[in-house]
């Protein structure tokens, strides 16, 4: 149980364009998504936080205008890279934390999609 | 905030030999600790997790401890076999705020 799916897992676009990054969670719903960005062989860091139904709460640092994201429902978080440039290649991955997968805790587990390995040419 | 540092950055050791892996927070609010596995490309997998109102946890080959009084928290894998060699992630989290992720520890098993 708790499957995230990401995609897609790969892609390549040239600079200026904008690029799309979906993020599902299969088999449970998901009040909460999460953001990350990866460089090699660093950690990760939180570039977002989406509520299904509100707009999302960005991390210092990170533009909103350019990195958009939309929590339209309780399973799909999406992730636009717009205006793409060389500078935003990176590896982008999606979490996300379910509805009383413990109730006891608002800190309840977090499921990580595969990421997007982005590419900007 | 809260801040997360994680010991060591790499790791190697023998098939069949154990690895520990080590992480200290600051923040005494804290009171829920993953850990994850994150294999090349791929991201990181849920192993393990910890509450605060309890000090040791084991799943198989793996096992957490943690100690809030030093606010120190570590990850035990014994038997290790070459499948197990990944990059692995502590965290914490305080209570409605964001889960803060460890700098990462690259362990390599030996065959």
């Amino acid at each position: 149980g708790a499957v995230v799916s990401q995609h897609p897992s790969w892609v390549i676009c040239k600079s200026g364009t904008s690029v799309k990054i979906e993020c599902r969670s299969l088999d449970f719903q998901a009040t909460t998504m999460f953001w990350y960005r990866q460089f090699p062989k660093q950690s990760l860091m939180l570039m977002a936080t989406s509520n299904e139904g509100s707009k999302a709460t960005y991390e210092q640092g990170v533009e909103k205008d350019k990195f958009l994201i939309n929590h339209a429902s309780l399973t799909l978080s999406t992730l636009t890279v717009t205006s793409a440039h060389p500078e935003d290649s990176s590896f982008y991955i999606c979490s996300a934390r379910g509805i009383g997968t413990d109730l006891s805790s608002y800190n309840s587990p977090l499921h990580f999609g595969n990421g997007t390995r982005l590419t900007v040419t | 905030g809260e801040n997360v540092e994680q010991h060591p950055s790499t790791l190697s050791v023998q098939e069949g030999d154990s690895a520990v892996i080590k992480c200290t927070y600051s923040d005494s609010a804290s009171n829920y600790f993953p850990w994850y596995k994150q294999e090349l490309g791929k991201g990181p997998q849920l192993i393990i997790d910890i509450r605060s109102n309890v000090g040791e946890k084991k799943d198989q080959r793996i096992a957490v401890t943690l100690n809030k009084t030093a606010k120190h928290f570590s990850l035990h894998i014994t038997e290790t076999q070459p499948e197990d060699s990944a990059v692995y992630f502590c965290a914490a989290a305080v209570p409605y705020q964001k889960v803060t992720f460890g700098t990462g520890t690259k362990l390599q098993v030996i065959p």
